[in-house]
């Protein structure tokens, strides 16, 4: 779904180093999800924005941060980057009024070095 | 337990075989969605389908929300069907939950 916009589509970290996401939809939205996919593993929601609300995982609470200035973006922000942090990242938005269907971005693969 | 369960966990076809693909789910939902993954990792969504049958094409999705079940149908499969479709629930309190997916290899 090219509604949904990612960037970089490949970006290389150092460990220690931070990293940064971004991810914008046009459909306007108003909840806007960030996954995590690692190889034979189910994609695991990291995060959602509800509006301007923010809604984080117990288990990843202090891994990843984000910020949505308005409603057609949003960061997924990773202040020390470490190897377990490898993964391709998806971001998908939803309008919970009137539809739940998720659309997802062609994802950011991330590899920390 | 794990709350979306996907059966087989993969599946190998001979070109033209149609193939059943299961989803069951262990919780309540507001719907679900079956998603196909490209070999890069990012999903493209085939199907939200919060109940009854839907078509496209050669796929064919049915959720029965009270058995808490959903099957994506393929029917005369080709090469390119072959990699992992992923199914996933959704509600509120928790977002969209992925199963593991099925791996489907399809051979001329």
């Amino acid at each position: 779904d090219t509604t949904v916009k990612q960037n970089p589509r490949y970006k290389l970290a150092r460990v220690g180093k931070p990293v940064n996401l971004i991810c914008s939809q046009t459909m306007n939205h108003d909840t806007m999800y960030w996954y995590q996919k690692k190889p034979n593993q189910a994609p695991k929601l990291l995060l959602f924005y509800y509006d301007k609300i923010l809604n984080r995982e117990a288990d990843t609470f202090e891994k990843f941060q984000s910020s949505r200035p308005n409603n057609s973006f949003c960061s997924l922000y990773i202040g020390s980057a470490g190897l377990e942090y490898s993964a391709m990242y998806l971001c998908a938005s939803s309008d919970r009024v009137s539809n739940e269907r998720l659309f997802f971005g062609h994802g950011t693969k991330l590899s920390v070095l | 337990g794990q709350q979306v369960q996907q059966s087989p966990a993969s599946l190998v076809l001979q070109e033209g075989e149609n193939a059943e693909l299961q989803c069951n789910f262990s919780t309540s939902l507001n719907s679900m969605q079956w998603f196909y993954q490209r070999p890069g990792g990012s999903l493209v969504s085939l199907f939200y389908n919060p109940s009854g049958t839907k078509q496209s094409g050669r796929l064919t999705s049915t959720t029965v929300i009270k058995e808490r079940r959903s099957s994506l149908h393929i029917s005369s499969s080709q090469t390119t069907d072959s990699g992992t479709y992923l199914c996933a629930i959704h509600n509120y309190a928790q977002g969209l939950t992925f199963g593991l997916g099925t791996r489907v290899s399809v051979f001329p």
